[in-house]
């Protein structure tokens, strides 16, 4: 258990919905990292928050938006999907900006019917 | 950009042998890190060891071991007397200054298989 919890564990969704994805990284650590795990694409970096503001940014389109909150804990949001939109989504945690020793979460897999 | 290569789409080897994972990678950056993640069939994202780039010893950590080769680009893993529970996908996985060090780029995986 790397401490770090995402929720839901399974999200079954039709398109051109909207769903949320939450994350609590590891107690002390300020950054939260979010992934992409698909078939086609592999695994990718989508975002990074660090203690609540935006540091780093890559392949996430712009129908997903992120934040984090005050205590930590960060959603991922996901609109007008697409079925090309059903993959795994991880979260992972670290104690600083940096990405050494990210730990993750056990993943929120998204089916898009 | 940063690239990493795993050019082996499957391993298979048996309970209590070695088995060497491979990885290359291609960086600009003049300082970088280089990780191992396990994936088991739960899904799950398993830390499992890191080489910093200047670090002049290769990393272990309990039955993995990483072999760094800087002037070769590759960061092969090690496992030691494989177990019936490494069978997992494994993935490296990279980061560098060019990316603040704030993003892991990923290769495509080796799915390893352990047998009796």
């Amino acid at each position: 258990d790397s401490g770090v919890t995402q929720t839901p564990k399974h999200l079954i969704t039709a398109t051109g919905q909207r769903v949320t994805l939450r994350c609590s990284p590891r107690s002390g650590d300020l950054s939260v990292y979010w992934y992409q795990q698909s078939l086609d694409q592999g695994l990718q970096f989508l975002i990074q928050y660090y203690n609540g503001e935006e540091r780093a940014k890559g392949n996430i389109l712009e129908r997903f938006s992120a934040q984090q909150f005050p205590d930590l804990h960060s959603e991922l949001n996901l609109s007008s999907l697409e079925l090309g939109d059903s993959a795994l989504y991880f979260c992972a945690s670290s104690p600083g900006h940096l990405s050494y020793e990210q730990y993750f979460g056990p993943g929120t897999r998204l089916t898009v019917t | 950009a940063q690239k990493i290569t795993q050019t082996q789409p499957g391993m298979f080897v048996q309970e209590k042998e070695a088995v060497t994972l491979d990885c290359t990678y291609d960086t600009s950056d003049p300082s970088y890190g280089l990780f191992w993640y396990k994936q088991p069939s739960s899904g799950e994202m398993i830390f499992l060891i890191y080489q910093g780039s200047y670090d002049q010893q290769n990393a272990t950590e309990g039955r993995y071991s990483l072999n760094f080769q800087k002037a070769r680009k590759s960061a092969n893993l090690v496992i030691s007397a494989s177990q019936l529970g490494d069978s997992a996908m494994y993935f490296c996985a990279m980061s560098g200054t060019n990316t603040g060090f704030q993003k892991l780029v990923f290769g495509t995986g080796t799915r390893l298989l352990v047998s009796p």
